[in-house]
């Protein structure tokens, strides 16, 4: 069974940029959340999808959206990059949404902001 | 006060010993209680998950909840090289899917 497939998985971009980053989760699991991983702030919650909705949102500026397809596949953009954006962007899926589901990450994209 | 706190470390132990690591947290909704495994330049690897109040036993690993004292814990016994990594604790609460985590405790086993 595949586990969570995120692209790409290494990207540089430069500040003033966009970048979207796609993600695939688990064949059935039908929530995703994106998380941003720095050395600073640690692990964050970024947002969550499930259903094609987002259930809720992190402390993050407008910059960062993100959307799930019908088929559960999500993308994240982050727009007017800045250096501070710099980071490891984590996608994780778990089969519903709510306290208790077991929630798998994948390999994550690691964002590089010049 | 973070709502989810773990001793940073570095934590060194001897191969062949117990590895205790120690998170607590702050919001008495928590409901859901993880114990993540994250290897330099590596995403998350979920270790163990724990509900209810007590001991949970999955080989080598041993998780520890008090949720009246609102502190989990990770027990890592006959601790290998290979447990060399970060240890990141996560929480929930209930009905919601964010999970809170931790600084995370770097544990460094040694030959």
């Amino acid at each position: 069974k595949a586990g969570v497939t995120q692209t790409p998985r290494y990207l540089i971009k430069t500040r003033g940029q966009q970048v979207t980053l796609s993600c695939s989760p688990i064949s059935g699991h039908r929530s995703v959340s994106w998380y941003q991983q720095t050395p600073g702030q640690g692990l964050q919650f970024l947002f969550e999808y499930f259903s094609e909705t987002q259930r809720n949102k992190g402390n993050f500026p407008g910059r960062f959206s993100g959307r799930q397809f019908s088929n559960s596949r999500s993308e994240m953009n982050v727009s007017t990059l800045e250096l501070g954006d710099s980071a490891l962007y984590l996608c994780a899926s778990s089969l519903f949404s709510g306290s208790g589901n077991t929630i798998y990450f994948g390999e994550g994209s690691w964002l590089t902001v010049v | 006060q973070k709502e989810v706190e773990q001793n940073s470390g570095p934590l060194s132990v001897p191969e062949g010993a117990i590895a205790s690591l120690n998170c607590t947290y702050s919001d008495r909704v928590s409901q859901s209680f993880f114990w993540y495994r994250q290897y330099s330049g590596k995403s998350p690897e979920l270790i163990m998950s724990i509900y209810s109040n007590g001991d949970k036993e999955d080989g080598r690993f041993t998780a520890q909840l008090n949720k009246a004292s609102q502190y989990v814990s990770l027990l890592i016994r006959d601790s290998q090289p290979s447990d060399s990594a970060t240890y990141l604790c996560a929480v929930n609460r209930q009905g919601a899917q964010k999970l809170v985590f931790g600084q995370g405790t770097r544990l460094t086993i040694n030959p």
